[in-house]
């Protein structure tokens, strides 16, 4: 079957870095997406890796793995406004999206 | 990026009422639109893939005759509740693809149900 995991939830420190990490097993692979999404609202477009290796954008860098299945994104000089959910996403072969649960990333000052 | 609109944004209704919800993709052709389903603190569970002209898919466990999906142009879809129950009280988003091999896909902004 398909699966994709992250961790459930995250705390981190106002001004610090946290890295959320996504493995992933499915059938085939057409790339990978990170999604922010707060409480109530849509899923926010954040990253979209198909080739390995680290994608800087800002305060926010995503990297993948292709033969490990694996990515993470990464997050430097963390704000109470990053408080949210995180969502990993693959395109399978079919080109269907293929959904992590999410993780929850707390923010305290 | 490109735009997906969804209306409206809230709704609540009786129970034993239909709720239709639109998705429009606003600056590009959506050949394929996407349901989903948010309970709270919980993932998106897809609910059905439609492609315009055609039936939509629904997924295992998601009855089609209740959740009416209609794909009928290239840039509006919609989503009827019908008969709706305070079980059905969930966030419903869109989202919108081009085209088969175009991996974005974009997201509306959601629909807060609450069925009483």
């Amino acid at each position: 079957g398909q699966n994709i995991d992250q961790p459930t939830e995250m705390t981190a420190t106002e001004g610090a870095i946290v890295q959320i990490n996504c493995t992933y097993q499915t059938s085939g692979f057409n790339g990978l997406f990170w999604y922010q999404q707060h409480a109530g609202e849509a899923p926010t477009f954040l990253s979209y890796n198909v080739l390995d290796g680290l994608e800087e954008k800002g305060r926010f860098s995503s990297f993948l793995s292709r033969s490990k299945g694996y990515s993470y994104l990464l997050l430097k000089e963390l704000q109470m406004k990053d408080s949210a959910s995180y969502l990993c996403a693959v395109v399978d072969s079919n080109y269907q999206l293929i959904w992590g649960a999410g993780t929850k990333l707390i923010i305290k000052p | 990026g490109a735009v997906v609109s969804q209306h409206p944004s809230w709704v609540i209704c009786k129970s034993g009422t239909s709720v239709k919800i639109e998705c429009r993709s606003l600056d590009f052709q959506a050949t394929t639109m996407f349901w989903y389903r948010q309970f709270p603190k919980q993932s998106l569970m897809l609910m059905a893939t439609s492609n315009e002209g055609s039936k939509a898919t629904y997924e295992q466990g998601v009855e089609k005759d209740k959740f009416l999906i209609n794909h009928a142009s290239l840039t509006l879809s919609t989503l009827t509740v019908t008969s709706a129950h305070p079980e059905d009280s969930s966030f419903y988003i869109c989202s919108a693809r081009a085209g088969l091999s175009d991996t974005e896909a974009f997201f509306g902004q959601g629909t807060r149900l609450t069925v009483v």
